[in-house]
């Protein structure tokens, strides 16, 4: 099964700065790459597919890039409601696998 | 507006059986294939199994396989995940997701929507 590893695990960030995660699969995803963001107690929500490709309704301050197995999403001028965990995923196979999260906390 | 609602989450002993079920509104439920993704408490996002939207095929992940089925009923709009022979590592919030992409007969496990989840708990 294809592994996804993200890092860092924990990032330490302010209001208005510039955040970047990144995300690894283990063998090539081709554009198959997701991200979702969780909310303490809420269900993770779908923000980018397709490497770059925003979801309905999410800000344009996310973007996220990369290709075959390298990948990252930004954050350009982190806002208070995005202190949460992301996740990405590929869905190149049926099993869609996820990484195992970065949390974005307040500095 | 889409909805997903869960139900059947609960403490079982291990060894014992459990059958979740999904209630889906807001969309033509035949055209979507569904499925089941769990979160173990503090732990990333974990795949269990998937049905392509007319039924015709199943998906399970390793950690279930032959412990699990899933099923849809099409006329009732309606999910179900039968688990058996649950262990302590099956314990978690068990979501119902539904795919982005109207297809009756396909399937990719790019989750658009998320249920609110049921919490399944296997301890003695």
């Amino acid at each position: 099964d294809i592994q996804m590893t993200q890092s860092p695990s924990t990032l330490s960030a302010s209001v208005g700065d510039r955040v970047t995660i990144t995300c690894r699969a283990s063998q090539t995803i081709n554009d198959w790459l997701a991200w979702y963001q969780q909310k303490p107690g809420k269900a993770p929500n779908l923000l980018i597919h397709k490497v770059s490709h925003l979801h309905s309704g999410v800000p344009s301050r996310f973007s996220g890039s990369g290709s075959g197995t390298e990948f990252t999403l930004t954050i350009s001028g982190l806002q208070p409601d995005d202190f949460a965990t992301y996740y990405c995923q590929q869905y190149s196979t049926y099993s869609g696998t996820f990484g195992q999260g970065t949390t974005v906390e307040v500095k | 507006e889409v909805q997903l609602l869960e139900s059947g989450g609960g403490l079982v002993q291990p060894g014992g059986s459990l059958r979740l079920s999904c209630a889906a509104s807001g969309f033509t439920f035949s055209g979507y294939a569904m499925g089941w993704v769990r979160q173990a408490p503090g732990k990333g996002p974990e795949w269990v199994s998937s049905i392509r939207g007319d039924g015709g095929r199943t998906y399970f992940a390793d950690s279930v396989k032959g412990r699990v089925t899933v099923s849809r009923d099409n006329s009732k709009s309606t999910l179900y995940l039968q688990m058996n022979s649950l262990r302590a590592e099956d314990t978690a919030i068990y979501y119902c997701v539904k795919r982005d992409y109207f297809d009756a007969t396909g399937y990719a496990p790019l989750w658009e929507y998320w249920g609110q989840g049921t919490l399944v708990t296997v301890s003695s």
